[in-house]
């Protein structure tokens, strides 16, 4: 069946550097796509989204990246914080009526050096 | 801002024993959604209300059901519970935008339930 997928399962990063968590995913009739932030015990934040219209959106200290061509979603957190450990997942909502459900990948725990 | 409520955070219960989730969803959203998410799994969906009728359907054992009232809370409601039901349950909720398509979907702490 297709599926969301993240290409590492943990990242470790120091203190104040850039981090980019890539994800895959298989299903090209996506056309939304969110990040989530989970910390143990807790329920997904939300972080930032973007439709399949565009390629780029910005946030504070975050920004997503959507590949259409490669199906490829990225998210890039600049400067990382200790406070930026966690589980991120990201998700797609595979069909394109409203209401529907979100496809979660495999989280990536990020992992922030002092 | 008001965020998602769940009850109870925790729940433990036997097995063939029954459990009822309750949900909150943000003022002024009408979509809830359901998702269970087992040791070191992402979460799977379950289901999902829309203005009180059911709108989608996940992998949701026949022992579950779901309902939403008419303020737009949601109970999901949980019959001869397994092991293998232990989970962190989640409520999320939307509102749909002036275009008719969902906006995003905010999740609630979730509730973990146990089943000894």
């Amino acid at each position: 069946g297709e599926s969301v997928g993240l290409h590492l399962p943990t990242l470790s990063v120091q203190e104040g550097d850039n981090s980019i968590i890539n994800c895959a995913y298989s299903n090209s009739a996506s056309d939304y796509f969110i990040w989530y932030k989970q910390e143990s015990g807790k329920g997904p934040q939300f972080i930032i989204d973007i439709r399949s219209n565009m390629d780029k959106r910005q946030g504070q200290r975050v920004t997503v990246l959507l590949n259409k061509t490669v199906k490829h979603l990225s998210l890039q957190i600049a400067a990382t914080q200790p406070g930026d450990s966690a589980v991120y997942l990201c998700a797609e909502k595979p069909d394109t009526g409203a209401n529907s459900k979100l496809t979660f990948g495999k989280g990536i725990t990020l992992s922030v050096r002092p | 801002a008001a965020g998602v409520i769940q009850s109870p955070r925790h729940l433990i219960k036997e097995k063939r024993e029954t459990a009822t989730l309750k949900c909150y969803p943000i003022p002024r959203h009408d979509t809830v959604y359901w998702y269970q998410q087992g040791p070191g799994q992402d979460p799977q969906f379950l289901i999902s209300f829309y203005e009180k009728m059911q709108s989608d359907k996940g992998s949701i054992p026949d022992r579950f059901s779901a309902q939403q009232f008419s303020d737009y809370h949601s109970e999901l409601n949980m019959s001869s519970l397994e092991l293998g039901d232990s989970a962190l349950y989640f409520c999320a909720s939307s509102q749909r935008d002036s275009g008719g398509v969902a906006d995003t979907q905010y999740f609630g702490p979730g509730t973990r339930l146990t089943v000894l």
